[in-house]
């Protein structure tokens, strides 16, 4: 079956230190998202693209960065962690011309 | 920037009760579709609306979508424990190049 699938589920860090969060998708999906989860804020969105090369900046995006070499793998790249990014991030994928957006289960963040 | 409201923030009920939350937006939606999050696990769309004044039931699930398109609501009947999780409403930019900016969300609870 088509899933969408996010590594690591947990990861603990230090500030300052570089982290990758990885996305794959197997629904040859256009379209990916990643979001940030924090109590009192909800779903924010960090950046997102529509296509191989394609990438865009969320409301949430500084810190952050993302690139798009294919069509299944979206990384989220921190590229110095603070502690201000703990949370829980998901990421998501659409087909064109689709609304519905299929999110993965998360990866918990803790940056001490 | 368009804001969205969902109320109320928390809800505890008892095993079959009826409820109704809502979701609010300060400007016209293109349309909106409800999500529900569990513990652990990543949202999973519910329903998408699209027209002012459209009703779509769920088993004991029932959508309302406003005649103005800038409220909507989610009415259980007979809540069950499986009920409990986090709904969020999202405004859905529509097109090839979709997007959605989500509520903060509610956090229901369904005490058997």
């Amino acid at each position: 079956d088509a899933e969408i699938t996010q590594s690591p589920r947990h990861k603990i860090t230090e500030t300052g230190r570089q982290v990758t969060l990885a996305c794959h998708q197997t629904w040859n999906h256009n379209n990916m998202f990643w979001y940030r989860q924090d109590l009192g804020h909800g779903l924010r969105l960090i950046h997102y693209s529509y296509g191989v090369q394609d990438t865009n900046k969320g409301e949430v995006s500084d810190g952050y960065s993302v690139s798009r070499s294919n069509t299944e793998d979206l990384p989220l790249t921190l590229e110095s962690a603070a502690s201000s990014q703990t949370s829980v991030y998901f990421c998501a994928s659409s087909d064109l011309d689709q609304e519905t957006q299929y999110f993965g289960p998360g990866t918990r963040l803790l940056v001490l | 920037t368009q804001l969205l409201e969902q109320s109320p923030q928390f809800l505890s009920i008892q095993e079959g009760e009826n409820l109704t939350v809502y979701c609010n937006s300060s400007s016209v939606f293109s349309s909106l579709q409800w999500y529900r999050q569990e513990p652990g696990e990543g949202p999973v769309l519910l329903v998408t609306v699209v027209t002012g004044g459209e009703v779509k039931k769920l088993k004991r699930l029932t959508f309302q979508f406003g005649d103005a398109r800038k409220d909507s609501s989610l009415h259980i009947t007979a809540a069950q424990t499986g009920d409990t999780g986090l709904y969020l409403c999202a405004d859905v930019k529509t097109g090839a190049n979709s997007k959605l900016t989500f509520g903060k969300g509610i956090t229901l609870s369904v005490r058997p």
